[in-house]
């Protein structure tokens, strides 16, 4: 079956650095997907990732390592507001989106 | 604003009832997908529909049926409504296979049944 899994809650300090770990285990790969969810809003998109490496957008980076099947998503310089859910996508090779069940982050001053 | 429309934003009705969610995909994009989240739950798959043709089934609940229509909209029925039906549920539309872009999701819709 298809599965991807992240860490369910994290905790971390307004100003710092946290990581979000996703594993994924699909049929096929076309690219890793990365939202932020506030709660009762919509996901809105972060990051993709086809190839292995590191994306760095601002604040976000999102790494890949397709033949470990792991990706993560850095946040730097924690800001309150980034509490919210981030949900770790993956795009099998039916171009089907399998969704994590999501990290919620909570940022604490 | 992502460019996808859902309507209602926002829905009450008892239970044992039946509603109908609409959707409106960004112009150009075929795929429509529908998900169902619970309070402080995960995004459930619920179906995806490709330019009109059922693509992929989730955890779909024999009570709940979708369509897509021709000019692309899509219509999520919910019958025989129970309170754990209560969800915001979210459409999501992308452009068409083969183009690695993100999914853009609509602002949902949160159905309570009482």
């Amino acid at each position: 079956g298809q599965n991807i899994d992240q860490p369910t809650e994290m905790t971390a300090t307004e100003g710092a650095i946290v990581q979000i770990n996703c594993t994924y285990q699909t049929s096929g790969f076309n690219g890793l997907f990365w939202y932020q969810q506030h709660a009762g809003e919509a996901p809105t998109f972060l990051s993709y990732n086809v190839l292995d490496g590191l994306e760095e957008k601002g604040r976000f980076s999102s790494f890949l390592s397709r033949s470990k099947g792991y990706s993560y998503l850095l946040l730097k310089e924690l800001q309150m507001k980034d509490s919210a859910s981030y949900l770790c996508a993956v795009l099998d090779s039916n171009y089907q989106l399998i969704w994590g069940a999501g990290t919620k982050l909570i940022i604490k001053p | 604003d992502s460019g996808v429309t859902q309507t209602p934003k926002h829905l009450i009705t008892a239970t044992g009832q039946r509603v109908t969610l609409r959707c409106s995909p960004r112009s150009g994009d075929l795929s429509v997908y529908w998900y169902q989240q619970s309070l402080d739950q995960g995004l459930q798959f619920l179906i995806h529909y490709y330019n009109g043709e059922e693509r992929a089934k989730g955890n779909i609940l024999e009570r709940f049926s979708a369509q897509q229509f021709p000019d692309l909209h899509s219509e999520l029925n919910l019958s025989s409504l129970e309170l754990g039906d209560s969800a915001l549920y979210f459409c999501a539309s992308s452009p068409p296979q083969g183009r690695d872009t993100e999914a853009f999701f609509g602002q949902g819709t949160r159905l309570t049944v009482v």
